[in-house]
């Protein structure tokens, strides 16, 4: 069966990075992409970034850009999220999900929250 | 970017209610349009896609509509179990912006 699964909780404080993973199985990784959308407490879902594991096209929102990569590891079918320069508004929960233009499977989330 | 507005932002319904949630794009969009139901802490749940196409396994209750700038999407007889948020996404261009969602309350 399809899954995605996340790292685990995160605890940073401001300024810093953090790396999110999103490990897939039970499927042909090359065949979909991978998005990636957060949470804030209480608000609704936003859109982060995109990419083709195929062809390592990537789009980022905007406002990620100069602080959001995203990388991927074929060999373990394992999309990565780093987020730098971390601020208390980027306190949220992280989602992968599998699909370009519509999301069918989910990552579990995992909860980023920056503090000082 | 392309602005995804639902209405409305909450609605109060009953079991057997029939209910339709509005979401209006920015621009044309054609029918990129997905809708996405979310319990609380759980991860959202894709229903609708291309606007009306319903995907494998989400009960025949649900369906999508609209082209252009206009979707919806209707709940014909609402069951104890989707009472949740609900959410359009656009995939016309990148980004991909979701509408602000729609909680849907006893």
């Amino acid at each position: 069966q399809v899954q995605l699964v996340q790292s685990g909780a995160e605890v940073k404080k401001p300024g810093a990075s953090v790396k999110v993973s999103c490990r897939a199985s039970g499927y042909t990784f090359t065949t979909y992409g991978i998005t990636w959308v957060r949470q804030a407490p209480g608000q609704g879902l936003e859109w982060m970034a995109w990419v083709s594991v195929s062809s390592e096209n990537i789009n980022y929102e905007e406002k990620f850009e100069g602080r959001l990569t995203l990388t991927t590891d074929t060999s373990t079918s394992t999309v990565f999220l780093d987020l730098r320069n971390l601020r208390s508004d980027d306190t949220a929960m992280y989602y992968c999900a599998r699909g370009t233009a519509e999301y069918d499977y989910w990552g579990q989330g995992t909860l980023v929250t920056v503090s000082s | 970017d392309i602005q995804m507005t639902q209405s409305p932002s909450s609605v109060s319904a009953s079991v057997g209610d029939r209910v339709t949630i509005t979401c209006r794009a920015s621009q044309d969009i054609s029918n990129w349009v997905a809708w996405y139901q979310q319990k609380p802490g759980k991860a959202p749940n894709l229903l609708i896609f291309s606007a009306s196409s319903l995907q494998t396994g989400v009960p025949s209750r649900f369906s999508g509509s609209g082209s252009g700038t206009n979707f919806t999407l209707t709940i014909s007889s609402l069951q104890p179990e989707d009472f949740a948020t609900y959410y359009c996404q656009q995939a016309n261009s990148f980004p991909y912006t979701f509408g602000q969602g729609t909680k849907l309350e006893i």
